[in-house]
């Protein structure tokens, strides 16, 4: 079965400290895509970061990067210096190739500290 | 990224009434949409695939006659929650794949608040 898991339901971290958001992923299907969303209180689902299954190296958007370990079939997320800003639920969500749908993991609430 | 939109952002409705929902892809053309529902502090739960000129999809438990979804264009899919009751209360978004991109990176409207009294 296709599946999803985010392990930590909240996190505090102090400011300007790095903080790596847990994903493991199940799935039997070779070719497949991992995506980090954003969920402010405001609602606004913001599209973070994409690995996809074949890719060679982590994928890195700014201050936003992927630890990808397929063996592991795990797909953390790596925020480098934490912003007061960055404090939302984070989501990670998997694709097949076969549809668009996502799969989606419960999510994490991260609060940064001042 | 891309933009997609929603409206209304927040809605209040009576008991009984009916709450269209529109989701527009504002600078690429979406063939298919989805659109979730959120409950408090959880994840979404997708309801149903909405397909440019054909019938939606719908999630298993997702009562098709209760929210009917039109996807009358490339750019617009509209969602109506009929006859809506206090349970029906909740926060809808919707999303659009953008095909052509590489990873074909779904992209989210801002939600719409339903309140049903």
């Amino acid at each position: 079965a296709q599946k999803i898991t985010q392990t930590q339901p909240g996190m505090f971290v102090q400011e300007k400290e790095a903080v790596t958001l847990d994903c493991t992923y199940d799935t039997s299907d070779p070719s497949y895509g991992l995506f980090w969303y954003k969920q402010p209180s405001s609602g606004e689902m913001i599209f973070l970061i994409y690995q996809g299954s074949y890719d060679q190296q982590n994928a890195t958007e700014g201050r936003y990067s992927l630890n990808f370990q397929k063996a592991r079939k795990s797909a953390n997320l790596v925020i480098s210096a934490s912003q007061l800003g960055d404090s939302a639920m984070y989501f990670c969500a998997m694709r097949h190739y076969s549809n668009y749908q996502l799969i989606w993991g419960a999510g994490t609430k991260l609060i940064i500290k001042p | 990224g891309a933009v997609v939109s929603q409206h209304p952002s927040r809605v209040i409705c009576k008991s009984g009434t009916s709450v269209k929902i529109e989701c527009r892809s504002l600078d690429f053309q979406a063939t298919t949409m989805f659109w979730y529902r959120q409950f408090p502090k959880k994840s979404l739960m997708l309801m149903a695939t909405s397909n440019e000129g054909s019938k939606a999809t719908y999630e298993q438990g997702v009562e098709k006659d209760k929210f009917l979804i039109n996807h009358a264009s490339l750019t617009l899919s509209t969602l109506t929650v009929t006859s809506a009751h206090p349970e029906d209360s909740s926060f809808y978004i919707c999303s659009a794949p953008r095909t052509g991109d590489f990873q074909e990176t779904q992209y989210f409207g801002p939600g719409t608040r339903l309140l049903v009294l």
